[in-house]
């Protein structure tokens, strides 16, 4: 069974530095992994989907990585800003493609200005 | 295309009751997931259609859960006799069945029960 792991739980930093989130999947066998954001109370909005024969994708200030045979990803945000204040979820497809997604718990990210 | 839309967004209900909840997928995405967010935690698969098939169920979806996805466009997902361990945010995703397989998710429907 396909388990998702995202360290640190919570972070907070001050406003322009630039910073790393780690998600870990036991199960290298997937499709794509897809990252997010989700404020209080409200949905999911898609930042990096990187499919499983990538090795990275950008957007902007956000840069997320692929290594699919140690089973890690990691999220890099440059020059963090206020705004960027939320919960970053990792999420893994299994193989088939049709599969639903197997999320991470998050990390609460909290930027100081 | 306006985006994945859920309706309603807050819902409070009594022990017992039942509640239905809709998902209005992007137009022309032939598959939809439902997820269910309790605080703290990631998403947990609930189902998953394509176009008007249900093809997955999760052991999560008990049977007091229904899903439907008539002619493959809105789907609801309804709770019969709720229970306060229901209270959680329901999630509805799309995604149009390229290759890509991008998930889109909509606001959610949060559900309290009392």
């Amino acid at each position: 069974k396909q388990e998702v792991t995202q360290i640190p739980a919570a972070l907070s930093v001050p406003e322009g530095e630039n910073l790393v989130l780690n998600c870990s999947f036991t199960d290298s066998a997937i499709y794509n992994l897809q990252w997010f954001r989700q404020d209080p109370g409200k949905g999911l909005t898609s930042l990096l989907l990187i499919q499983s024969s990538q090795r990275e994708q950008t957007s902007g200030r956000l840069n997320a990585s692929l290594d699919k045979s140690s089973g890690r990803s990691t999220l890099y945000i440059a020059a963090s800003q206020p705004g960027d204040s939320a919960t970053y979820l990792c999420a893994v497809r299994g193989w088939s493609g049709n599969t639903p997604l197997v999320f991470g718990k998050g990390t609460r990210l909290s930027v100081i200005a | 295309d306006t985006g994945v839309s859920q309706d309603p967004r807050h819902k409070i209900t009594k022990r017992g009751q039942n509640v239905t909840f809709r998902c209005d997928p992007i137009s022309e995405h032939n598959r939809l997931y439902w997820y269910r967010q309790t605080l703290g935690q990631g998403p947990e698969f609930l189902t998953y259609f394509q176009n008007e098939a249900q093809l997955e169920k999760s052991r999560l979806l008990s049977d007091r859960f229904s899903a439907e996805r008539p002619k493959g466009s809105f789907s609801t997902l309804e709770i019969q006799r709720t229970e306060q361990g229901d209270s959680a945010m329901y999630l509805c995703a799309s995604t149009p069945g390229t290759k890509n397989n991008e998930q889109f998710f909509g606001p959610g429907t949060r559900l309290t029960v009392l």
